[in-house]
């Protein structure tokens, strides 16, 4: 995987049901996962940055997990409610001393039906 | 902290003019990055400064495009002769430095961008 893949591409969801949604990226050249959420008309916002491989994350009930030998991550949602309606964005950095740039991912277009 | 602002929000201008965003980083962050998004795709690196040098730029930024960071506080990204093309939303983030990781967890906190429409 040369590129930062995400999937799947959108998804309708009903209130109330958990959700989850995959992130690839090249796990040869590899130094962080970011997560964001970006609802129209506002800024993406941050949810997580992770490193290490096994690393878990929560954020109330939106939670992540990493595994860099097989270059994906996974987002979950536990009850999705109408406000969790956004894109979900991932970015993976690469390695390189002084590098910020974010290699992102065409994002999961998450809709939540009350 | 208000957060990093965009200005303008919206732009939309004819081919061939000239355009100037404006993005004001939270303060006390020494590093700014510019991104673009066009439709159904991520959001693509543009460029990056630390404080007001300017360290990385992508061969996405061609020589329309020229970004500044004066005395390391806000930033304006300006595009000469605009293209149809050139229509995307821009976006800023600015980030600080996280002790001890080198740079690896830090968090960039994104503005809400500049939607640009090329007629």
């Amino acid at each position: 995987i040369l590129n930062v893949e995400q999937s799947p591409q959108s998804l309708h969801v009903q209130e109330g049901d958990s959700t989850n949604f995959t992130c690839s990226f090249p796990s040869s050249n590899f130094y962080a996962l970011h997560w964001y959420r970006w609802e129209t008309a506002k800024s993406p916002e941050a949810l997580f940055v992770m490193t290490l491989n096994g690393d878990e994350k929560k954020k109330g009930r939106i939670s992540a997990t990493l595994n860099t030998k097989e270059g994906y991550s996974y987002l979950y949602i536990k009850g999705s409610q109408p406000e969790d309606s956004a894109t979900y964005l991932c970015a993976s950095l690469p390695p390189g001393a002084g590098s910020y740039q974010l290699t992102f991912g065409k994002g999961t277009k998450l809709s939540v039906i009350p | 902290d208000t957060g990093v602002s965009q200005n303008p929000r919206h732009k939309i201008t004819k081919r061939g003019q000239n355009v100037t965003f404006r993005c004001d980083p939270i303060s006390e962050h020494n590093r700014l990055y510019w991104y673009r998004q066009t439709l159904g795709q991520g959001p693509e690196f543009l460029t990056y400064f630390q404080n007001e040098a300017q360290l990385e730029k992508s061969r996405l930024l061609s020589d329309r495009f020229s970004a500044e960071r004066p005395k390391g506080s806000f930033s304006t990204l300006e595009i000469q002769r605009t293209e149809q093309g050139d229509s995307a939303m821009y976006l800023c983030a600015s980030s600080f430095p996280k002790t001890g990781t080198g740079g690896v967890q830090e968090t960039q906190y994104f503005g809400p961008g500049t939607r640009l429409l090329v007629l």
